[in-house]
């Protein structure tokens, strides 16, 4: 079936460091691929999306590349902020398995000012 | 303002006892889901439904039940039968023509003693 690997944190990092949380995936076929952005306390939050092979992916400095090749879906950030502290879910969609979303375990990551 | 709401934040129940965690969504879409959330741990499906009157088993059904006799709303009923209730509910919903982009609420957290 379809699953999602993501690095296990927690990541803690220093403030305007760079961030790389890797996510590879198994799936049939072609998903979609998208990170999810939680924040402490509340729901998920969709933080960025890419359809097919060699899109990439951005929203609030983050950057994701789908990379077929490799079955990844790498999110980087250049300069992290404090406020980017939170936990951060990879996750694919393949149409054929019903439109669910199959996420992997999250990523806790900690920006220390 | 559209959105999806869970109520309440906040639950607890006794051990045995039934309970149902409220999703209702005024985003007028077609696609709702419930996850479970464990400390640490990534998210897992429970349930999720496609239309109105028909919904499907997730990866983790085993204990629960839900209805889905509305198209804004979609309950979920933990039974006596889950072995282990105690968890974060996440309750999502995503439009027909962009699946996978998921709006989620906030949550309600499950406490059985």
């Amino acid at each position: 079936g379809n699953s999602v690997t993501q690095m296990e944190g927690p990541v803690t990092l220093s403030e305007e460091a760079f961030l790389t949380i890797n996510c590879t995936y198994t799936a049939t076929g072609y998903p979609s691929l998208f990170w999810y952005v939680q924040y402490p306390g509340e729901g998920l939050q969709l933080l960025l999306k890419a359809t097919k092979a060699d899109d990439k992916g951005s929203n609030k400095g983050f950057e994701a590349t789908y990379r077929k090749e490799t079955t990844s879906f790498h999110l980087e950030k250049g300069s992290v902020q404090v406020s980017d502290s939170a936990v951060y879910f990879c996750a694919l969609r393949w149409e054929a398995a019903g439109n669910k979303l199959t996420f992997g375990g999250g990523t806790r990551v900690l920006v220390k000012p | 303002d559209g959105g999806i709401t869970q109520s309440p934040k906040y639950l607890f129940r006794k051990e045995g006892q039934n309970v149902t965690l409220s999703c209702e969504q005024n985003l007028n879409h077609d696609a709702m889901y419930w996850y479970r959330q464990d400390p640490g741990q990534g998210l897992r499906l429970i349930y999720y439904s496609q239309i109105v009157n028909d919904f499907q088993k997730g990866d983790i059904a085993e204990g629960y039940s839900v209805s889905r006799e509305k198209k804004e709303s979609f309950p979920l009923t933990v039974t006596s039968a889950q072995k282990n209730p105690t968890a974060f509910y996440l309750c999502a919903s995503s439009p027909r023509e962009k699946p996978g982009e998921a709006f989620f609420g906030q949550g309600t957290r499950l406490t059985v003693v």
